[in-house]
């Protein structure tokens, strides 16, 4: 099993819904959580932490489940703009490392 | 503002050729990772290092070696290149804050293709 697991999509979303998708951690003890994004295979880039009660930032909103193990992000008024790969990041901390595990990745596909 | 900065940008090596990438950061972080992306598959940890003189392996190391000698530089060599070693390689790094870890910033990655 996958460290942490992630719906590749795509996500064929019309521009103005709202697309929400998760994603799945193995490592109970990880301690920090976030959304990146990634365009065409460019650096990813942070798009948001997680925090343990929730966050808003604009028309995107985290959560973390820590007795399910899994993180979401929800993107509402979708735009064309939001077209990307959004990857899942899990602080995966085991003794006095920290590595950050990153997921393979979901795909959004905003249309017109 | 430099940021994380990764030399070069691309490169095309033969088969069997040796090299190394250099990843440079400036905003004096103690951890920094290697990993790579190849087609349709996300971000796959190589090594990673929490310090100055400290290296681990991650995911997928054969292949390659790593060095940081210095805590604002880490290097990923390839001593025999092989074609699977294709792929884009992106360097990154972050710190530790409180129980747990800031985001990872990331270079603007090397376009390796292995012939």
């Amino acid at each position: 099993r996958k460290e942490v697991e992630q719906d590749p999509g795509p996500f064929n979303v019309p521009e103005g819904a709202t697309v929400a998708f998760n994603c799945t951690y193995s490592n109970s003890a990880s301690q920090s959580f976030f959304w990146y994004r990634q365009d065409c295979r460019k650096e990813p880039k942070l798009l948001m932490s997680v925090y343990s009660s929730g966050n808003e930032d604009g028309r995107f909103t985290a959560q973390l489940n820590r007795a399910s193990q899994y993180i979401s992000l929800l993107i509402r008024d979708s735009k064309l703009s939001d077209s990307a790969t959004y990857l899942c990041v899990v602080n995966m901390k085991r003794d006095s490392w920290g590595k950050l595990q990153f997921g393979a990745g979901t795909q959004v596909v905003v249309t017109p | 503002n430099a940021g994380v900065t990764q030399t070069p940008k691309f490169r095309v090596l033969k088969t069997g050729q040796s090299m190394t990438l250099l990843c440079a950061q400036d905003m004096n972080h103690e951890y920094m990772y290697w990993y790579r992306q190849d087609p349709g598959m996300g971000l796959r940890l190589i090594h990673y290092s929490v310090g100055e003189g400290t290296t681990a392996k991650g995911e997928v190391p054969d292949g390659y070696n790593v060095s940081r000698l210095k805590k604002q530089n880490f290097l990923l060599g390839l001593e025999s290149a092989a074609p699977s070693q294709t792929s884009v390689y992106f360097c990154a790094s972050s710190y530790a804050r409180g129980r747990g870890y800031t985001e990872a910033f990331f270079g603007q990655g090397t376009r390796l293709t292995v012939v």
